[in-house]
């Protein structure tokens, strides 16, 4: 199957701070989600980004779906960032495969 | 909100035992997918069901079942239940009628204890 690798596994952050999260995929995917999770375990989604780029609010994202890989930019970094980011992948039937996500920790 | 309800929230049950689990998803929503996120294994897709027929199967036991109904609500069954079945169970959503329709939305997740 498809293999999602997420990077870097944790992120530790001064509020205020700039980061990218990156997401790579080793076949072709129809779509593409970034979802955060937050500390009570909701699965909110952020982008569904099959290709191209996507903005909403301080949150964009970028895949090159050529390259197999997407981006996740966050600016000015709030303490309420922070929890898990999964990407996750449909490569067949609309299943999605996630990655083992990316953990951010925003201090004050 | 992501419009995806589940319940229980949480469930606590003992090894050897059936739980159900339900989920209704959005308005106007055929597709349903549940998944499971446990700590060693992460977020594994089980099943798939569009419009009341099984459309794709993951990574899902034989102890586990599931089904769509009518109003496409989905249940998920789990029986003979291991301490290792203890996970955070979601169900997602999708329109899912052509590929510009399949962003999936998920539902806050039933937390089940198996002790």
């Amino acid at each position: 199957g498809i293999q999602v690798e997420q990077s870097p596994p944790d992120l530790i952050l001064q509020e205020g701070a700039n980061s990218t999260l990156r997401c790579n995929f080793s076949d072709s995917v129809n779509n593409l989600q970034w979802f955060h999770q937050n500390p009570w375990g909701q699965l909110i989604n952020l982008f569904y980004i099959p290709s191209g780029t996507k903005q909403n609010g301080r949150l964009s994202a970028t895949t090159v779906a050529t390259e197999r890989y997407s981006l996740l930019y966050i600016s000015s970094s709030q303490t309420t960032d922070s929890g898990v980011y999964f990407c996750a992948v449909d490569w067949a039937n609309s299943k999605l495969t996630f990655g083992k996500g990316i953990t951010l920790s925003v201090r004050p | 909100d992501s419009g995806v309800t589940q319940t229980p929230k949480h469930l606590i049950t003992a090894t050897g035992q059936r739980v159900t689990l339900r989920c209704s998803p959005r308005s106007g929503d055929l597709s349903v997918y549940w998944y499971q996120q446990s700590l060693d294994q992460g977020l594994q897709f089980l099943i798939q069901y569009y419009n009341g027929e099984e459309r794709a199967k993951g990574n899902i036991l034989e102890r586990f079942s599931a089904q769509q109904f009518p109003d496409l609500h989905s249940e998920l069954n789990l029986s003979s239940l291991e301490l290792g079945d203890s996970a955070l169970y979601f169900c997602a959503s999708s329109l899912g009628r052509d590929r510009a329709s399949y962003e999936q939305y998920f539902g806050p997740g039933t937390r089940l204890t198996v002790t």
